[in-house]
């Protein structure tokens, strides 16, 4: 059975840091690809960030993210990362890790972790 | 960049047919999945390509797409389908995923 805990979250302010943590488990982990996805309160879903299986050298990220967001694996800690740089009250959200099948032309998230609410705040 | 748009809300009696849009350029050309996120959970994947089902949602649920519309329907709705429902595609030109606006299915 597909298992994905996340931790990391918590309040940070405008500028800070924050690295979020999904530790994957039920699967061949470095077989997939995986994404992180944010949902601000009350608001829709927002994809974040994706890195391909394996070595995890192609990685895309939404425009809103390019340049302070990167995300990572460790494939022999069968875990996904996303270190936030200068983050903005924008951020604030419950980010989700998930993991994704891809086929020729579509990928879509299969299952999620339980979510990890960031908070950016003075 | 690709854009998806759904009715905020729709509204269904108990034992009745939901079908909540999703509205895209030629959306037709492309894979749709949709996810039923229920209040303080994560969401769920309910359809994929289309018109698959993963193993364990209910056949009551259904895909379909062509055009510029997908549609995803769920015939005899019950108490326990209220939720928010959210498309999803892949934008090949940008290497995106897209979500849709979200849809909030209410069971009146």
């Amino acid at each position: 059975q597909v298992h994905l805990v996340q931790s990391g979250g918590g309040s940070v302010k405008p500028g800070g840091s924050l690295r979020l943590s999904c530790a994957a488990s039920g699967f061949s982990f470095s077989d997939y690809y995986m994404s992180w996805i944010r949902q601000a309160p009350g608001k829709g879903l927002e994809w974040v960030s994706f890195v391909n299986s394996g070595s995890g050298t192609i990685l895309y990220y939404a425009d809103s993210v390019k340049g302070r967001f990167t995300i990572s694996r460790d494939n022999a800690k069968n875990s996904l990362f996303l270190q936030m740089n200068n983050v903005r009250p924008e951020d604030t959200a419950v980010y989700y890790c998930a993991r994704d099948i891809c086929n020729t032309n579509s990928c879509h998230h299969d299952n999620w972790g339980q979510g990890t609410l960031v908070t950016v705040s003075s | 960049s690709y854009v998806l748009t759904q009715p905020p809300s729709v509204s269904v009696a108990p034992g009745q047919t939901a079908r909540i849009t999703c509205e895209g350029n030629n959306i037709g050309g492309k894979s749709v999945h949709w996810y039923q996120q229920k209040p303080g959970q994560a969401p769920e994947l309910v359809v994929y390509d289309d018109s698959d089902r993963p193993s364990g949602i209910p056949e009551r649920f259904s895909g379909s797409n062509s055009g510029n519309t997908a549609t995803l329907t769920i015939i005899r709705v019950e108490a326990g389908d209220e939720a928010d429902f959210f498309c999803q595609v892949w934008d090949s030109d940008s290497d995106h995923f897209v979500f849709g606006t979200g849809t909030k299915v209410s069971v009146l």
